[in-house]
Parts: C-alpha cells; structure tokens; sequence
C-alpha cells in the first residue's frame, strides 16, 4: 500500500500545454509538500502545505498553483508550460514540522518532459 | 542545492567501505540528513544528525558532522551491491515557523558498487 502516490508517473507535452500532477498521502500527515529536481539531481522545495494551508512557496512562478483539497491530498497544476519546467517533481509528506525529525515521505516522482 | 556541495560520484568495490562527504554553509543547521535515492524512486530518510552531535553509528551507517568545519560524511561500512544509488546530503535551518519543510539539498553523490 503506497504512502504517498503521485499521479501520473510520466508527462510529455508540447509547450504552452497546461497539465496536473496529484498526489496523495495515506500516511495521516499533516503536511505535504512539492519539490522540484532538475536535470542535475538538485532538488529544491516549491510549496508546503500545512492543512491545507499554504506555508512555504519559494518564489514559484504564478504558473504553478498548488491546490489541497485537503490534508491527504496535494495537487500542482502548471499553466503554459515552458521547456524550463521539464523535471522530476516530488510529492512528500511528515508529520508536523520537518525540521523536527527530518523524515519527509517522498513519492515515486513525475518526469514532465515539456517538448 | 548551491549551500551544500557534495562529489557527484563514487565507486566502490563490493565488500569496501564508502566515504561519501558534504560541505554546508548554515552555521545554523539544526538537523543534518543523509536521504538515499534508489533508481526510479522517491528520496528515503537513512539517517539524521542533531548539530550538537560529532558522530551517530547505525549498524553500517557512520555519520561524522566537523560543526566547526561545517562537514558532513556518511560511512557505510561493508558496501553492497543494494546501497548503489544517490546520496543526498540536507540541512535544515533553525527551528522556526519558516522552516516547515525547508530543507535544502545537496546535488547528489552517485555511489556505484562493483562486485
């Protein structure tokens, strides 16, 4: 039974497309998160969500929106997708705050492929 | 990932112990993590160090942390086949309400054991 599941596994699309990437946690967290790695494995925080509520967004182009139905579920929607948004991104989860512990629960990560 | 550096790669023979080194720049790290990603795969927590600690030994795993350095390493002692994957070396900043889910990631250090 996955913890933290993200839907789909892999998107190519043409630029200027628009596209969502949704995930679920069945962890009971309360915080999720979007990270992004790029081509050189570098993984950097987009959002965090702490029920439903936005905590973190790191200078994120207005493109991306991130939407929490709620506390289980995460979903990224990018608008007018550009060759530059091409990379794995990860869904993960932990109970309260990170720093505590340490322990994000990653998903499997979406490859998006923007030609 | 430009606050904590990491070697991108490492080979080791089956059997031999692995070194793989981290230098960060927050002098206020709380935690230090080593994260492991296999192929495919989300990031999974392998370890963690509070910042007033100099080492944490679990089963194969060594973390030595030079605070004064700021240095990290993680030791695996008697190298498998199975711990070929990416290493991923985090740091997480003083505990604030900022600092949910913050953690700020290293590019990586591919390990490759050969039998």
């Amino acid at each position: 039974d996955t913890a933290v599941s993200q839907t789909p596994k892999y998107l190519v699309t043409q630029m200027g497309n628009d596209k969502s990437i949704k995930c679920e946690q069945n962890l009971g967290h309360d915080t999720m998160y979007w990270y992004k790695q790029d081509s050189k494995k570098f993984l950097k925080i987009m959002f965090s969500y702490n029920n439903k509520e936005l905590i973190i967004n790191e200078t994120v182009p207005n493109r991306f929106s991130p939407k929490s139905p709620d506390k289980a579920h995460l979903n990224l929607h990018i608008n007018s997708l550009e060759l530059g948004d091409s990379a794995v991104y990860f869904c993960a989860s932990s109970q309260g705050r990170i720093a505590n512990t340490g322990e994000l629960f990653f998903g499997e990560g979406s490859r998006l492929t923007v030609l | 990932g430009e606050d904590v550096e990491q070697s991108l790669f490492l080979s080791v023979r089956e059997g031999d112990s692995s070194v793989i080194n981290c230098t960060y720049t927050d002098s206020s790290s709380t935690y230090l993590y080593w994260y492991k990603q296999e192929p495919g795969a989300g990031l999974q927590l392998l370890t963690y160090i509070f910042s007033n600690m100099d080492m944490k030994q679990d089963q194969r795993l060594t973390v030595l942390l030079n605070k004064k350095d700021k240095h990290l390493s993680l030791r695996i002692a008697d190298t498998q086949t199975g711990d070929s994957a990416i290493y991923f070396c985090a740091e997480s900043p003083t505990l604030t309400t900022d600092s949910w889910g913050k953690l700020q990631f290293g590019a990586g250090t591919q390990v490759v054991v050969t039998p």
